[in-house]
């Protein structure tokens, strides 16, 4: 069974663009979650989509969104970049029995 | 907020060492706990899950829980350079307002396994 996938898996931007980062869990997982990791500030939980639908939320601004598709595909969108969102964006899917929950390679973000 | 607390590290011990990592939290309805490795500049890695009380052992790796105490560790036998990584606690929790639960991790324990 292959594994969660995120694309791209680098990208640099500058400050007040927009990025939008994407997403597929496992086949048959229905839960994608979203955490920023660096060095400062560890694993942060941004949000968790199931079924479409947004079911849990961290403490991020605004700024900071995602979206379900029906296939399970999630993006995660951040608006108006500054330089604190260079970051290790990664995703990670788990199925509905239990919270084994399995994380793709990551998107390196650098923001200039 | 749900707090999950790891040892804070960083861990060095000899090779063929007993490497021991551990874990509390907060939350006494969490009810699942896993253990996640991430080598330096991958993403984490899920090695163990237990559910139950007591020891789960597989290969090299014992995870034990104990619910009362609310604590979780991870014990790794005869460790090899291999396993140098940063070791992430995690466990299930229900935020308020929310009907599903979701991980929350610790800040990780970096290990070094020297030769």
């Amino acid at each position: 069974k292959a594994g969660v996938t995120q694309t791209p898996r680098y990208l640099i931007k500058t400050r007040g663009q927009q990025v939008t980062l994407s997403c597929s869990p496992i086949s048959g997982h229905r839960s994608v979650s979203w955490y920023q990791q660096t060095p400062g500030q560890g694993l942060q939980f941004l949000f968790e989509y199931f079924s479409e639908t947004q079911r849990n939320k961290g403490n991020f601004p605004g700024r900071f969104s995602g979206r379900q598709f029906s296939n399970s595909r999630s993006e995660m969108n951040v608006s108006t970049l500054e330089l604190g969102d260079s970051a290790l964006y990664l995703c990670a899917s788990r199925g509905t029995l239990n919270y084994e929950q399995y994380f793709g390679p990551g998107t390196r973000l650098t923001v200039t | 907020q749900k707090e999950v607390e790891q040892n804070s590290g960083p861990l060095s011990v000899p090779e063929g060492a007993i490497a021991s990592l551990n874990c509390t939290y907060s939350d006494r309805g969490s009810q699942s706990f896993f253990w996640y490795r991430q080598y330096s500049g991958k993403s984490p890695e899920l090695i163990m899950f237990i559910y139950s009380n007591g020891d789960k052992e597989d290969g090299r790796f014992t995870a034990q829980l104990n619910k009362a105490s609310q604590y979780v560790s991870l014990l790794i036998r005869d460790s090899q350079p291999s396993d140098s990584a940063t070791y992430l606690c995690a466990v299930n929790a229900i935020d308020r307002g929310s009907t599903l639960g979701r991980l929350y991790f610790g800040r990780g324990t970096q290990l070094t396994v020297w030769p």
